[in-house]
């Protein structure tokens, strides 16, 4: 089945570790997302992809950082630089910007411990 | 600033009771307003997506319309498994991403 798989679905990190989250999609889709949800909040973009090795800030990639190596993949480092990393994270994917449609995978829980 | 509001932040209601949500936006320019399920501990779930003034699209017992500045997503006769966080959002003024809205928590009741 075509869809974007994220894992691990549970990651817990020690201040001061740095954690990959990954996110690989089989939509054939050129434009890749992360957002982070916080309880109350609504969804905040972290870092946005249009094309294999290009990648751009969202209003949060403070603490953050991604690559684009193949169009399947777009992992999400969250450093030790991000004080407050305990969220939920989504990864998105769509055929392209300009108002296309997002889709999600499942997310992955960060806690610090 | 582009800007998504959804109201009410929470709403309760008996099964059978109809209602809507509302979703306002200052974002210039619309191209494409969309609607989301979102149930807890999962990812968003795509429902419609909206281009013009007057248009309207059905999904079972949902129904999402869309104005100049808002858009309302009414829901007739709701039945439990309609419980669901219900997002909405817009294009950023580039169009490279959507911005959210915090959403509305619907509670349905039998």
């Amino acid at each position: 089945d075509g869809g974007i798989t994220q894992s691990p679905k549970y990651l817990f990190r020690k201040e001061g570790q740095n954690v990959t989250l990954s996110c690989e999609q089989n939509l054939n889709h050129d434009a890749m997302y992360w957002y982070r949800q916080d309880p109350g909040q609504g969804l905040r973009l972290i870092y946005y992809s249009q094309i294999v090795n290009d990648f751009q800030k969202g209003d949060i990639a403070e603490g953050y950082s991604v690559s684009r190596e193949k169009k399947e993949s777009f992992p999400l480092t969250v450093t030790s630089a991000q004080k407050n990393p305990t969220a939920f994270y989504l990864c998105a994917s769509s055929t392209g910007t300009s108002g296309n449609t997002i889709y999600f995978g499942e997310g992955s829980w960060l806690t610090v411990v | 600033e582009d800007q998504v509001t959804q109201s009410p932040e929470a709403l309760r209601l008996q099964e059978g009771e109809s209602s809507s949500l509302n979703c306002s936006y200052t974002v210039s320019g619309l191209r494409g307003l969309f609607w989301y399920r979102q149930d807890p501990g999962k990812g968003p779930e795509f429902l419609f997506t909206l281009y013009s003034a007057g248009e309207e699209k059905e999904k079972e017992r949902l129904k999402a319309t869309l104005t100049k500045k808002e858009s309302f997503l009414h829901i007739t006769a709701p039945k439990p498994e309609d419980s669901a966080t219900y997002l909405c959002a817009v294009p950023n003024q580039a169009g490279t991403a959507l911005i959210f809205g915090k959403g509305t928590t619907l509670s349905v009741s039998s």
